[in-house]
C-alpha cells in the first residue's frame, strides 16, 4: 500500500476482554515497530521486528502484551485480559533497514 | 547506554521568535542515524530529517535547520521566525547499529507558538 494501515482505528473494549491491533506495513520494509502513546506522554517501544531475526520484546511492558509478524509482513499487537491502563494510541511503524520509519495513523484504545 | 534526551519538556514562544529545541543522544557506535520528527494535534508523526552519523554538516530548510555537533553528542533543531502552525510535539531519535538498527525516541519537547 501507500502507507502504513493499521486497523481498527478506535476500539472501545470492555476490561478483561482481549483485543488484536493490526498493521500493514509498506510493501518491501523489513522493520517494523509498535509503539504505544498515552495521552500527553512520549512514544513508548513496545517491539520491533527486523527481517528474519527475532523481535526485540524488551518494551512489551508484561506478558499480557505479544505480537507477531506473519511472512515479514503483516504484523498483529495482541493485548489479552485488557486493563484501564492499556487505554492509549498503539502506533505501527514500519522502515527499510536504517531508513525514515513511517507511521500509522495508529489505534486508540480505550478500555473502560 | 543507548538513549535521547530532550530536556525541555514544553517551549512557549510568541510568532516570529526564532527557537531552538535540544537534542543529545548517548550511543557506543561509530554508525548511527538522528532522526527529527513532529507531531502536531491532529495526532500524526511526520518525519522532518534524517542524518547519518559521518555527515556533520548542519542543514537549512526553510525556516528548519539542524545543527549536529558530534563533540557534544547533539542534533539541535532551531525554526526561525516561528509561527502558530509550528506548534506541536517535537521527538528526536536515534537509530544506533549496535542495537539491531532499533529507532530510540526521546520523551519530545512540546512547543507552543502564540499570537
Amino acid at each position: 500500500g501507500a502507507g502504513v494501515s493499521q486497523s481498527p482505528s478506535n476500539k472501545v473494549t470492555e476490561k478483561g476482554k482481549d483485543v488484536e491491533l493490526r498493521c500493514d506495513p509498506i510493501s518491501g520494509h523489513t522493520a517494523l515497530y509498535w509503539y504505544r502513546q498515552s495521552l500527553g506522554q512520549g512514544l513508548e517501544f513496545l517491539i520491533y521486528f527486523q527481517g528474519n531475526s527475532a523481535p526485540d520484546k524488551s518494551g512489551l511492558p508484561s506478558d499480557r502484551f505479544s505480537a507477531e509478524r506473519t511472512g515479514g509482513s503483516v504484523s498483529t499487537l495482541t493485548i489479552q485480559r485488557t486493563q484501564q491502563e492499556d487505554s492509549a494510541v498503539y502506533l505501527c511503524a514500519s522502515s527499510l533497514k536504517r531508513g525514515r520509519a513511517f507511521f500509522g495513523q495508529g489505534t486508540r484504545l480505550t478500555v473502560v | 547506554a543507548q538513549k535521547v534526551t530532550q530536556a525541555q519538556t514544553e517551549i512557549s514562544v510568541v510568532e516570529k521568535e526564532d527557537v531552538t529545541l535540544d537534542c543529545v543522544y548517548e550511543t557506543r557506535d561509530t554508525t548511527y542515524y538522528l532522526f527529527w520528527y513532529k507531531q502536531p494535534p491532529s495526532g500524526e508523526l511526520v518525519f522532518l530529517i534524517r542524518r547519518n552519523s559521518f555527515d556533520e554538516q548542519n542543514e537549512i530548510s526553510g525556516r528548519y535547520s539542524w545543527n549536529f555537533q558530534k563533540s557534544t553528542s547533539s542534533f539541535n533543531f532551531t525554526i526561525t521566525a516561528s509561527q502558530v502552525v509550528d506548534s506541536a510535539v517535537y521527538f528526536c531519535a536515534l537509530l544506533f547499529t549496535g542495537g539491531g538498527n532499533k529507532l530510540t525516541f526521546g520523551t519530545g519537547t512540546q512547543l507552543k507558538v502564540e499570537l
